[in-house]
């Protein structure tokens, strides 16, 4: 199984400000198959970046995503007020495992 | 526009048994793999099972392999997990999902909880 290990747990920031988040794998992500999903209290999760770097439909540009192999990083250049919510990588192999999460919080 | 739309959900003792079903509509059904995600109250996502195309491969995660059976109807855009043998750690919010090879398209979710 591919373990998939995200820090920090918690991100304080303030609205406007950098958000960066990690994602480390256990194994090398084939394909880069590693996707960002955001989900906030009470809805379903949203894919945001799939193929490492693709913004999913509809997805602002301050959102992007970069890395290979066992890194990544979600990137969210300018935190807007609906942008704090718990953001989960997922690596979508042949099995799909999640990391634990990163909760974006206000500073 | 993807509709996603489980049922089945509900309060079941540890041992029992249950059925979610999901509807799909929106996008052609036969060209998706489908899947099953679970979020256990305050915790995170975990990747349950999931179905190809024709419903002639199943994958699961290793903690409900031989519990848990995913299978789809394609000519009523359904698709089911029926869990047995559920224990007190299933408890969890299940989603229907569409893959297409990342998760694009979620249910709202449907509440299992297994108590006594």
């Amino acid at each position: 199984e591919n373990v998939l290990t995200q820090s920090p747990g918690t991100l304080s920031v303030s609205p406007g400000e950098r958000a960066t988040l990690s994602c480390r794998a256990s194994q090398s992500v084939s394909s880069n198959y590693l996707a960002w999903y955001q989900q906030k209290p009470g809805q379903a999760p949203r894919l945001l970046i799939y193929g490492a770097s693709r913004r999913a439909t509809g997805i602002p540009d301050r959102f992007s995503g970069s890395g290979s192999g066992t890194d990544f990083t979600l990137t969210i250049s300018r935190l807007e007020p609906e942008d704090f919510a718990v953001y989960y990588c997922q690596q979508y192999g042949y099995f799909k495992t999640f990391g634990q999460g990163t909760k974006v919080e206000i500073k | 526009e993807v509709q996603l739309v489980e049922s089945g959900g509900g309060l079941v003792q540890p041992g029992g048994s249950l059925r979610l079903s999901c509807a799909a509509s929106g996008f052609t059904f036969t060209n998706y793999w489908m899947t099953w995600v679970r979020q256990a109250p305050g915790k995170g996502l975990e990747w349950v099972a999931n179905i190809n195309k024709d419903g002639s491969e199943e994958n699961y995660v290793d903690s409900v392999k031989g519990r848990f059976t995913i299978s789809r109807d394609n000519a009523r855009k359904l698709f089911y997990l029926q869990m047995n043998s559920l224990r007190v750690e299933d408890t969890a919010v299940y989603y229907c999902a569409k893959e297409d090879w990342s998760i694009p398209d979620w249910g709202q979710g449907t509440l299992v909880t297994v108590s006594s």
